[in-house]
Formats: C-alpha cells, structure tokens, sequence
C-alpha cells in the first residue's frame, strides 16, 4: 500500500527552482515526511525530513502543509547535477522500527 | 569510516552458486538495514537489524537468504543457490538508532546472476 503519491516525472532549468510534491494523506501523528534522492549509480543520499514545521538546510527546503497531508522539496538553484530519482517518504521512527518504505519516486531532468 | 562500504561493488555469478555481500556501515550507527533494488524498479526492504535486538526479516524474500551482523557492526548478506531473478543492487544502509537524523546508504553491490 503505497503511503506516499509522487509524480513519475519533471523537468526543470538550470538555475531555477525545482518544486517536487508529494502528497501522503494518511500521514499519522507521529510520522516524519522524509526526502531522498538517487543519482544513478548511486546509494539513496539523505536531503532532508520534517514533522510539521518547514525545513531548510544547505541542500533544500521542505514545505508542509499545515494538515500535513502534502509536503513540497524545493531546490531552490537547480543544477544539472541534481537530476536524479527523489523519494518522499513517511516514517514514524521513534519507538517504531525504522524500516523504510520506497515507493517509485519522482525523476527530475534538470536541463540546460 | 565515513560513510557506509559495501563490498564488492560488482559480483557476477552463476546459478546455483552461493554468495555473500558486506556492508561495513558508519561507526557508532546502530541500525542496519539491506534493500534491494531491480532494474527500473523501487527500493524493496530485506532485513533490519537494531542493536542487539532480534533481526526483522520480514522482507526476505526466500529462505536461500539470510544476513548476519557480527559484534553490531559488519553485516552480511548471504543468497544460497542463486537465481537469475535474484540480479539487482544490493543496498545497505545505517543509522543512529531509529533513523531520524535519516539513513546513509552505501553505493551497493550490482548482483549479476548468470
């Protein structure tokens, strides 16, 4: 059961921002929204995660709505290195066990 | 070390064989996980282990698969009598206790069953 709803793809310019939804209305109390991407070739590297309150760090911002049953990534300069697959995720952590669930992901083109 | 290190990087092997895949993850990090992902496809859970706790194996997807984690630290992943369906990246991951400073995967081992 898929907890999460991404689109399968985007497009951006370089130098833009890059505005990747993802839509969880299940999402529970005690559940983080958590973000990753996959550069091909490569492991899933950690962006970012939030609980209910916007986010930003060196990589990216995390938006969530106040119902938190969407949140929005934004890079906010994309370059053509971002282009990869990005997953959004809802886990609980805490006293759950910290299994992952992945689902397809977005695939972003970051173009010049 | 810096990050998590899996090895090989690459295995090629034949039906039937067995084989085994490491995953050295960040010191100190005290959950472990091992994920599969196919060709094109999502990332599929195998097995998570958290400190001394028994293992979540829930993800396993045949008895010709187990892992082990020795000491808490080194785990590995073992495929008895491979399938070609078992080809895929084999992804570990590692975290400080429940992962909520999120999860640091290594760059996998790419299985090939031939």
């Amino acid at each position: 059961d898929a907890k999460t709803t991404q689109p399968t793809s985007m497009d951006c310019a370089e130098g833009r921002a890059a505005n990747l939804p993802c839509n969880h209305s299940t999402i529970s109390g005690n559940e983080y929204v958590y973000w990753y991407r996959q550069i091909h070739s490569q492991g899933p590297q950690y962006i970012i995660h939030g609980l209910k309150n916007n986010e930003t760090n060196e990589m990216a911002s995390l938006i969530i709505t106040e119902d938190r049953k969407s949140s929005t990534l934004i890079l906010p300069h994309a370059t053509l290195r971002d282009t990869a697959v990005y997953y959004c995720i809802v886990f609980a952590g805490g006293t759950s066990y910290g299994k992952l669930t992945f689902g397809q992901g977005t695939i972003l083109t970051v173009h010049p | 070390g810096a990050g998590v290190s899996q090895s090989p990087s690459n295995k090629v092997t034949e039906k039937g064989k067995d084989v085994e895949l490491r995953c050295d993850p960040i010191s100190g990090h005290t959950a472990l996980y091992w994920y599969r992902q196919s060709l094109g496809q999502g990332l599929e859970f195998l097995i998570y282990f958290q400190g001394n706790s028994a293992p979540d194996k829930s993800g396993l997807p045949s008895d010709r698969f187990s892992a082990e984690r020795t000491g808490g630290s080194v785990s590995t992943l073992t495929i008895q009598r491979t399938q070609q369906e078992d080809s895929a990246v084999y992804l570990c991951a590692s975290s400080y206790s429940q992962g909520l400073d999120g999860y640091t995967f290594g760059s996998g081992t790419r299985l090939t069953v031939v």
